[in-house]
């Protein structure tokens, strides 16, 4: 079984602090991991995706996460807050089944806000 | 592209009417998803497809059928709407490649029963 778990249902920063969002995950395998992105009334978008390469994965936007084995983490950050990132973070964490069929499963999301 | 498309974007549905929301993608992928998004929730994968001719049930399937005649459309169709059912439905899509696990969304379908 998998799951995914995201501390937080609302993190606040202001425009310029450090965005941290966290996400811990469990998989009985290696997983592929990913973070996306929703803005107001919008489907949700890649932001970034761990697939057993480098640890540390760089994304859009200036975002970036490392996979920490160990700790079984994912976390999101992002070294300047800008007020366009104010929208909510999906973690997901993803396992591929023979034939192909990739189940995913999503945590609850992280509402990111940017106080000017 | 217009990668993956929904319709409508909102609809409000009477309890006990039925409705198909529209999806479709031009990216030529072979996976295709369909989850509902409820506040607070995440979401819950309602049904998948993994090629035309070829679906199956997801974590929440029950008052939901799809079907997948082509590559490029899977609609999901609502036979009896009910007020659980409210909620903002996505559909999604993914490449059969290796390494290539991300997920393509739709814009979404909001849509209310009362």
């Amino acid at each position: 079984a998998q799951s995914v778990t995201q501390l937080g249902s609302h993190v606040s920063v202001s425009e310029g602090a450090l965005v941290l969002l966290r996400c811990n995950y469990s998989s009985s395998v290696p997983p592929y991991l990913f973070w996306y992105v929703q803005y107001p009334n919008q489907g949700l978008q890649l932001l970034l995706k761990y697939t057993s390469a480098a640890t540390l994965v760089k994304g859009i936007n200036g975002f970036e996460a490392e996979f920490k084995k160990s700790e079984t983490s994912f976390h999101l950050t992002k070294p300047s807050a800008h007020m366009s990132d104010a929208a909510e973070y999906f973690c997901a964490v993803s396992l591929l089944f023979s034939g192909g069929y990739q189940k995913v499963t999503f945590g609850t999301g992280t509402k990111l806000q940017v106080i000017p | 592209n217009a990668g993956v498309t929904q319709t409508p974007k909102f609809r409000i549905l009477k309890i006990g009417q039925s409705m198909t929301l529209q999806c479709a993608q031009d990216m030529n992928h072979n996976y295709m998803y369909w989850y509902r998004q409820d506040p607070g929730m995440g979401l819950k994968l309602i049904y998948y497809s993994v090629g035309a001719g070829i679906t199956d049930k997801g974590e929440v399937p029950n008052g939901y059928n799809v079907s997948r005649s082509t590559t490029e459309d899977f609609p999901l169709r609502l036979e009896l709407a009910a007020p659980s059912q409210t909620s903002v439905y996505f559909c999604a899509s993914s490449p059969r490649l290796a390494g290539r696990h991300e997920q393509y969304f739709g814009p979404g379908t909001r849509l209310t029963v009362t």
